[in-house]
């Protein structure tokens, strides 16, 4: 199985940076996912990362220590609209049966003005 | 691009009713996931095909049941419905290492 953990909620101001840290513990890992998340919409595809290191991509970043299983997703100039849910997900590989996706809690962000 | 398509968005249904979940994954992907989130929660895994086998369970209560058919379309069987049952279902679709798109979801109001 899989346990992931990241932060209940966290605020932060506009124009700010924030990390959302998330660490799991896996036996197959395929690669880790961030989402966002609107309240009442689907989960939107942000990032995502297989090898150890840093991925940008525009106002968010998300890096990846698979020896320490931890991962976080940096978001910079931080705008209202960044007011979501940040879910980390972790990909176990499970053979002939394919892949398996897990969330893990989520993060609930919000920005004040 | 197409993406992944659920129907209905929104459904109603009575006490001990039975709910069928459609779900369109995105052409040439080979998984399939179904999750259920209820208010203010994260989305907790149901169950999972790749390439039409069942892959994968969750906490699908034992009044659930899916399959996926020969075009790849899944569907979610949702038997003697609960006031619990009411969440929102979404339905992701991804093709082998790449990352999971989700679809907009399946209201499901049990009254």
């Amino acid at each position: 199985g899989q346990n992931i953990d990241q932060p209940t909620e966290m605020t932060a101001t506009e124009g700010a940076i924030v990390q959302i840290n998330c660490t799991y513990q896996t036996s197959g890992f395929n690669g880790l996912f961030w989402y966002q998340q609107h309240a009442g919409e689907a989960p939107t595809f942000l990032s995502y990362n297989v090898l150890d290191g840093l991925e940008e991509k525009g106002r968010f970043s998300s890096f990846l220590s698979r020896s320490k299983g931890y991962s976080y997703l940096l978001l910079k100039e931080l705008q209202m609209k960044d007011s979501a849910s940040y879910l980390c997900a972790v990909r176990d590989y499970r053979g002939n049966a394919g892949n398996m996706l897990t969330f893990g809690g989520g993060t609930r962000l919000m920005v004040k003005p | 691009a197409a993406g992944v398509i659920q129907s209905p968005r929104h459904l109603i249904k009575e006490k001990r009713e039975t709910a069928t979940l459609k779900c369109y994954p995105i052409p040439r992907h080979d998984t399939v996931y179904w999750y259920q989130q209820g208010p203010g929660q994260d989305p907790q895994f149901l169950i999972s095909f790749y390439e039409k086998m069942q892959s994968d369970k969750g906490s699908i209560p034992d009044r659930f049941s899916a399959q996926q058919f020969s075009d790849y379309h899944s569907e979610l069987n949702m038997s003697s419905l609960e006031l619990g049952d009411s969440a929102l279902y979404f339905c992701a679709s991804s093709f082998s290492s790449a990352e999971a798109f989700f679809g907009q979801g399946t209201r499901l109001t049990v009254v």
